[in-house]
């Protein structure tokens, strides 16, 4: 069973750009859920989509958006990239109907914004 | 705020070592999970604990959660090089959700 697929895997951007990452759960995953990872604060997320539509949402301004596909393929978008941006962005896939289950993460999209 | 503190941030000790790392909140979880994150990779989930009190072990690894379900403790016994890396606690305010709180980790390096 193939795993949880980011694309790209690195990406370099200007501050002001756009930029969207692709994440494909594993097969049978109705839930992905996004992640930003920096250095000093950690891993912070950022939302979650089941079955195409917003299930949880962090707390990250609104340049950070992202949808889901019928296939429950995921993107999400950062418009204005600030420096600040700059992270680690992990996806992370899962059933999403049952209490406590397992997430599979993927091994991210490093963006670095110069 | 951080919502779950993790300590120590960082561990260098020497293989054959016992070590714990600690994960505290005063939020109540329903359920808290342990991953382990390897550079240039994403976090593997190493296990899930639920109940109050409950104590889950994985070979040289044991987890337990508090009776409160506010805190959980991982101990690695006997440490080798190959359990170098990053350690993260995860909690769930909710289950049913991917949205989980992590700590900040802990990165562990095993010397041989």
């Amino acid at each position: 069973k193939a795993g949880v697929t980011q694309t790209p895997r690195y990406l370099i951007k200007t501050r002001g750009q756009q930029v969207t990452l692709s994440c494909s759960p594993i097969s049978g995953h109705r839930s992905v859920s996004w992640y930003q990872q920096t250095p000093g604060q950690g891993l912070q997320f950022l939302f979650e989509y089941f079955s195409e539509t917003q299930r949880n949402k962090g707390n990250f301004p609104g340049r950070f958006s992202g949808r889901q596909f019928s296939n429950s393929r995921s993107e999400m978008n950062v418009s204005t990239l600030e420096l600040g941006d700059s992270a680690l962005y992990l996806c992370a896939s899962s059933l999403g109907d049952r209490d406590n289950e397992k997430l599979f993460f993927g091994s991210g999209t490093q963006l670095s914004v110069l | 705020t951080q919502l779950l503190e993790q300590s120590p941030q960082f561990l260098s000790i020497q293989e054959g070592e016992n070590l714990t790392v600690y994960c505290n909140s005063s939020s109540v979880f329903s359920s808290l999970q342990w991953y382990r994150q390897e550079p240039g990779e994403g976090p593997v989930l190493l296990v899930t604990v639920v109940t109050g009190g409950e104590v889950k072990k994985l070979k040289r690894l044991t987890f337990q959660f508090g009776d409160a379900r506010k805190d959980s403790s991982l101990h690695i016994t006997a440490a080798q090089p190959g359990d170098t890396g990053l350690y993260l606690c995860a909690g769930a305010l909710s289950s049913n959700t991917g949205k989980l709180i992590f700590g900040q980790g802990t990165t562990l390096q095993v010397k041989p």
